[in-house]
């Protein structure tokens, strides 16, 4: 059975520091997808990662993906409080008939 | 675009009274799931369609849910009868076939009382 590890769980940090979320997974996989999801909301797609050492960057958000570590990270830069939230990381299996399995979670959250 | 749209938003049932959520995905896409995400979760698989072929169903609790996409668009998941346990937010999402990327709805937040 798949596991998808996020830590930490809870992360509370002040505005302008930056901080790094990991996600550990637990089969061979090289297609790994992160979503924010606001109180309430919906689940928003931010990046999604398709090979080995691949690294994308949204603003102040960076992922990155190593396959043969198994882990990604989503790294925070100079955080505002407009990215409190929690962040998924999700696993994609099944090439051509995408399965996702996503982690538990890590509900952030920026003090001024 | 429009985006995936379920309805109802909200639902507050009482145990052993049935309940089924809708879901219209984004026009053109193939594939259709339905998720169940428990407070504090990542989402969890329920189903898959694609068209209106339930292509995996493994983790769908068969004695009391069921769904169906009959038309291949629009897709109905039901449970009867409705326990404490399944309250939970619904999650509906849809891909282009073969697509990697899925498009998640606002999700139906279901309180069985």
């Amino acid at each position: 059975e798949l596991k998808v590890e996020q830590n930490p769980l809870f992360l509370s940090m002040q505005e302008g520091k930056n901080y790094t979320i990991y996600c550990n997974y637990s089969t061979t996989s090289d297609r790994l997808y992160w979503y924010r999801q606001d109180p309430g909301k919906s689940l928003e797609s931010l990046f999604v990662l398709l090979s080995n050492g691949a690294v994308k960057q949204e603003g102040r958000l960076m992922a990155s993906l190593d396959t043969k570590a198994r882990l990604s990270t989503l790294h925070i830069t100079a955080a505002v409080h407009d990215l409190s939230a929690t962040y998924f990381c999700a696993v994609g299996t099944n090439f051509g008939n995408e399965k996702l399995t996503f982690g538990t979670g890590t509900r952030l959250t920026i003090i001024p | 675009e429009a985006g995936v749209v379920q309805s109802p938003r909200y639902k507050i049932i009482e145990k052993k009274q049935p309940v089924a959520f809708w879901c219209n995905p984004i026009s053109g896409h193939n594939t259709l799931y339905w998720y169940l995400q428990n407070l504090g979760q990542g989402p969890e698989l329920l189903i898959r369609y694609e068209n209106e072929e339930a292509v995996d169903d493994s983790q769908l609790p068969k004695d009391r849910f069921s769904a169906e996409r009959l038309k291949g668009v629009d897709s109905t998941l039901k449970i009867q009868p409705a326990e404490l346990g399944d309250s939970a937010v619904y999650l509906c999402a849809s891909s282009t076939q073969g697509g990697l990327e899925q498009y998640f709805g606002p999700g139906t937040r279901l309180t069985v009382t």
